[in-house]
This record gives C-alpha cells, sequence and structure tokens, in this order.
C-alpha cells in the first residue's frame, strides 16, 4: 500500500532562517506531487506541483521553492523566511495519469511557526 | 476555468442529529468532486468521491454526497451525526486533466452532545 510521509512535524523557525521540509512517498511509482499551505482561518493554498523529476509548478509568487530531486521525494524550501510564511504545510501525491481525475492523498503535515 | 463554494463556514448539530454541508461547484468540464475531512492538526482524509458514475455516493463513517448536475451541487450528509464527526470539511473539485484540483474554503463541524 502507499504512504506519504512529511518531516518534521513540527518546526519553530526565526524570520530570515532558512527552511527546507521533505515530503516522501512510498509504494507508488511517478506520482504527482504537491505542497499546499493552510493558514489559521483559511482554506487550502496550492503552492507547487510538479509531475516528475525536476519539474516544478509554482502557482503563487513568493520567497518559497520547490525541488523534486527524485521520483518519490519533494522538498520545500525558503532561503529567508517571513512571519506570513506560518502556517500548516501539506504534501499531497495522486497518480501521475494526465487524463485520469484521481484523487489527491495527504501527508500528516508540518506545523511551521516563524516567530 | 473551475470553482467550488461551501456555502456554511460553520456547522453546528446536535448527537445523533443529521447533517447537512453544503458545496456547490462551477466547471467547464465534467469534474470529479471530492469530499475530505481534517481533523485538527492532522491531514485531510478522503471521505468519498464522484468520478461519473452514480450520482449517489456512500462514502466512510456512514457519509454520502449526491452530484446534482442541474443544481451544480455535492452536498454531504449523514442520518445522524456522532461526537467524532466533529472536524473540518472540505469539497473539492477537478476538471482539469493535469491534475490540479480546486479546494472550498471549508466547513467547520461542531457536534453538541
Amino acid at each position: 500500500s502507499q504512504t506519504i510521509h512529511q518531516w518534521p512535524a513540527t518546526l519553530v523557525q526565526p524570520v530570515g532562517s532558512p527552511l527546507s521540509l521533505e515530503c516522501t512517498v512510498e509504494g507508488t511509482s511517478n506520482p504527482n506531487l504537491y505542497w499546499y499551505r493552510q493558514a489559521a482561518g483559511r482554506g487550502l493554498q496550492l503552492l507547487f506541483y510538479s509531475v516528475g523529476i525536476g519539474q516544478i509548478s509554482s502557482e503563487v509568487p513568493q520567497n518559497l521553492s520547490a525541488s523534486r530531486p527524485q521520483d518519490r521525494q519533494f522538498i520545500l524550501s525558503s532561503k529567508k523566511l517571513l512571519l506570513s510564511d506560518s502556517g500548516f504545510y501539506l504534501c499531497a501525491w495522486n497518480a501521475g495519469l494526465s487524463s485520469s481525475y484521481n484523487e489527491q492523498f495527504f501527508g500528516p503535515g508540518t506545523r511551521l511557526t516563524v516567530l | 476555468a473551475q470553482s467550488v463554494t461551501q456555502l456554511d463556514s460553520h456547522v453546528s448539530v446536535s448527537e445523533g442529529t443529521p447533517v447537512l454541508l453544503r458545496c456547490n461547484y462551477s466547471s467547464s468540464y465534467s469534474p470529479s468532486l471530492f469530499w475530505y475531512v481534517q481533523h485538527p492538526n492532522k491531514g485531510l482524509q478522503l471521505l468519498l468521491k464522484y468520478t461519473s458514475a452514480a450520482t449517489l455516493v456512500k462514502g466512510i463513517n456512514g457519509f454520502e454526497a449526491e452530484f446534482k448536475k442541474s443544481e451544480t451541487s455535492f452536498h454531504l450528509t449523514k442520518p445522524s451525526a456522532h461526537m467524532s464527526d466533529a472536524a473540518e470539511y472540505f469539497c473539492v473539485v477537478n476538471s482539469g486533466g493535469y491534475q490540479k484540483v480546486t479546494f472550498g474554503t471549508g466547513t467547520k463541524l461542531q457536534v453538541i452532545p
């Protein structure tokens, strides 16, 4: 069966510090991968998605970046965190079939607090 | 283009009474529709999905949703609320072959004992 992992589970970082959040998927090949942010009192905002190694699409301009160095690994990074980067970050995957409408499966999330 | 509207940001029901969470969508194509549940500080769990088969979809934990094309709705229901149903619920639409989805803003369900 497929599983998705995120770490760390919680993170407290000072403003201006770097960030690296990792997401890995097991039990599937060539998944589509997604990063979402959920800010307090707001819905889910799609940040990045990837349909293959090295292929990243950005949905919103921001100081965050994403990379996919391996098929089942998705990394969210920042060189300098802002207060507004605080939130709950969710990684998700679904089957990489371009003509399908598959549901996404979510990881447990990372709670990021920027002070 | 696609969008989804969850008509209520908060819903409060008594334990044992029916639950109705409303969702309307717009889509240029025949969409797939999903409901997810999120408990505090947890990831999202899929409750059910509609993918152009039966219009009445049964999900986990006794939830159901009915796809009504004429009303562009996909409301979530449950006959009898349980305390463990207290959570936030998201309606999601996907009508793109490029695998992008649109989330509603969520409905927080409170269950009163």
